[in-house]
């Protein structure tokens, strides 16, 4: 079955550290997003990558870094100098003809 | 950048009652899309708008996308316990970008 593979589902870390989420899909989807949700907040896009070896800042990129040396594989760093990363984190891709994303199911990062 | 305001924030309702949440957004989007989002899942894809004034339903939900261009509603018939969760509009612009709503709690009390 084509989809997306977000992993780990939850992940605890230290404080200061830094930590990569993982995100693969079997789609064949050119773009691929990372977004950010917090409670009442909605989704905030962090980068986009249309296409490989390129990426675009989102809306709150600042803490954060990503990769796209693969057409499959999107990962996510989140960096000491993101100041509030415990969050919900997701990967989306879209296919051409706006049809819309598909989503991941999500990786739950706590920072202690 | 792009906002989307959706309404309402969240909703108690009981099982069998009809729902009804909509978005407005001060730009125009090229196709108006609806999510559900289930506890500690991703967004699911409910109904895709492609077309002003366009009318859409599937099985007990109908959306539509606003004749402006910048609004959408989505409606729930005869709710049950299932139909819990988050609901997210989304705008998407031609770049495939999406701007999404802050969503919609749906609470049904069975």
């Amino acid at each position: 079955d084509g989809g997306i593979t977000q992993s780990p589902k939850y992940l605890f870390r230290k404080e200061g550290q830094n930590v990569t989420l993982s995100c693969e899909q079997n789609l064949n989807h050119d773009a691929m997003y990372w977004y950010r949700q917090d409670p009442g907040q909605g989704l905030r896009l962090i980068y986009y990558s249309q296409i490989v070896n390129d990426f675009q800042k989102g809306d709150i990129a600042e803490g954060y870094s990503v990769s796209r040396e693969k057409k499959e594989s999107f990962p996510l760093t989140v960096t000491s100098a993101q100041k509030n990363p415990t969050a919900f984190y997701l990967c989306a891709t879209v296919r051409p003809g706006n049809y819309g994303y598909t989503f991941g199911s999500g990786t739950r990062l706590t920072v202690v | 950048g792009q906002q989307l305001n959706q309404s309402p924030q969240s909703m108690f309702i009981q099982e069998g009652e009809d729902v009804s949440m909509n978005c407005t957004s001060s730009s125009i989007f090229n196709t108006w899309l609806w999510y559900k989002q289930d506890p500690g899942e991703g967004p699911v894809l409910l109904i895709a708008l492609y077309k002003a004034g366009e009318l859409t339903s599937n099985g007990r939900l109908t959306a539509q996308f606003g004749i402006t261009r910048k609004d959408s509603f989505l409606n729930i018939s005869a709710s049950i316990p299932s139909d819990v969760g988050i609901y997210f509009c989304a705008g998407q612009s031609s770049n495939y970008k999406l701007t999404f709503g802050k969503g919609t709690l749906l609470t049904v009390n069975p």
